[in-house]
Order: C-alpha cells, then structure tokens, then sequence
C-alpha cells in the first residue's frame, strides 16, 4: 500500500492566516489528490496534481508535490471559518491498487 | 445534476443480517468505487468497478459483495453483519479520464452493526 500520512494530524489557526498540510508517501505515483470533508459528511474534491508536475493553484489553494522526497503540501491562504474541515491527501499508482487516503488533517480556523 | 446519491443514510442492524447499500450516479461515469471510513482513519477501498459488468476487489474487501448491472448503479451487499462493519461507507464516481482521477463523493452511509 502507498498510503498517504498528513501533517499535522490537527491545526488550529486564526483567520485570515495561511494553513499548510502536508503529505508524505512511500511509492511512486501517478497522481496526488486532496481533499475536504466537512463534519459528517462526504469528501470534496479539491486539486489533483500529476507526478510530472511540481506546483498547482486553485483559487485560494496552491499544491506542490516534490517526487524525489515523496511528499506535497496544501497551503490554504487568507484561511475562512468555512475552511474549517479535515483535509485528505490521496495518492494513485495508476492501477488496481485504486485511490488511497492518509489520515488527515483536521484543520480549525478560529474567528 | 443529483451527482452521487447513497440510501440509506443511517441504518443500524444486527449481527447476521444482510442488506444492501444503495448508490448512484447521473454523470454517465465508468468508474464507481465504495469506501469505509473507520474513526480517525482515512478512507479504504472495498469495491471498484471499471463498467457495467465488471468489479474488482479493494483493500478491504471480505464480507461484502457488488454488482454492476448498469452504468448508473453499483449497490454494496452485506451477506452477514458483524460489529466490525459498522462505519461510514461513501459511494464514489469518477470519469474515465484517467486511472484513479477526481472522485465524486455520495454523503455517506452510517452503519451500525449491534
């Protein structure tokens, strides 16, 4: 298994601050994956980055994936209370081994 | 677009009971998938199916069963309960763009098994 580990396992921050996660894993990959879920309920798909890319943005989101350490980083900036949620890292070989997840991070954002 | 439906929402049983969980998705995907989450873990594939007609196991996937009769359905049976089912279980879709690419989610079915 190439499963994902985040972290921290928990972060507590103040609005308006930036938020970084980050995701290691053990094998090669064909795609990283992350994403949100809010208290019970499902996840939502965030950003996804090939191993042929180094750094992906998306609104308020910006991704990096470094193949040779094996890990990535989520930087939320500009953090919103509705940012708060566990966030999950999500790693791809490719093949039938499917998607596997980390445990997450569970991410506060205090007003 | 409903996107990915899941039924039922919660549902409690008892240890040797069978049901099925329901799913499905308007969005013509190939790919469906069903996951556990247990507390304070990340989510662990049980299923898959690349088509109608055609399911592969996951990681996990002892004690449960899936079909995929049509595009749009793939249901997860549970022959026998035990209390170590009991979880979240999520439904997931995705396009066939490429091997394991962005998954939409259903909500989620809570189980228990007492």
């Amino acid at each position: 298994s190439q499963q994902g580990e985040e972290d921290p396992q928990a972060l507590s921050i103040q609005e308006g601050e930036n938020a970084t996660m980050n995701c290691s894993y053990k094998t090669s990959i064909n795609n990283l994956q992350w994403y949100r879920q809010n208290s019970g309920r499902g996840l939502v798909h965030l950003i996804l980055i090939r191993s042929n890319e180094r750094e992906k943005h998306s609104g308020r989101l910006r991704v990096t994936l470094d193949t040779s350490k094996k890990s990535s980083s989520l930087l939320i900036t500009a953090s919103r209370a509705a940012d708060t949620a566990s966030y999950f890292c999500a790693t791809t070989g490719g093949g039938a081994d499917g998607l596997t997840f980390g445990k997450g991070t569970h991410l506060i954002i205090q007003p | 677009n409903a996107g990915v439906t899941q039924t039922p929402k919660f549902q409690v049983l008892k240890t040797g009971q069978s049901m099925t969980l329901q799913c499905a998705q308007d969005m013509n995907h190939e790919y469906m998938s069903w996951y556990r989450q247990d507390p304070g873990m990340g989510l662990r594939l049980i299923h898959y199916s690349v088509g109608a007609g055609i399911t592969d196991q996951g990681e996990v996937p002892n004690g449960y069963n899936v079909s995929r009769s049509t595009t749009e359905d793939f249901p997860l049976r549970l022959l026998s309960a035990a209390p170590s089912q009991t979880s979240v279980y999520f439904c997931a879709s995705s396009a066939m763009t490429g091997a394991w690419d962005t998954q939409y989610f259903g909500p989620g079915t809570r189980l228990t098994v007492l």
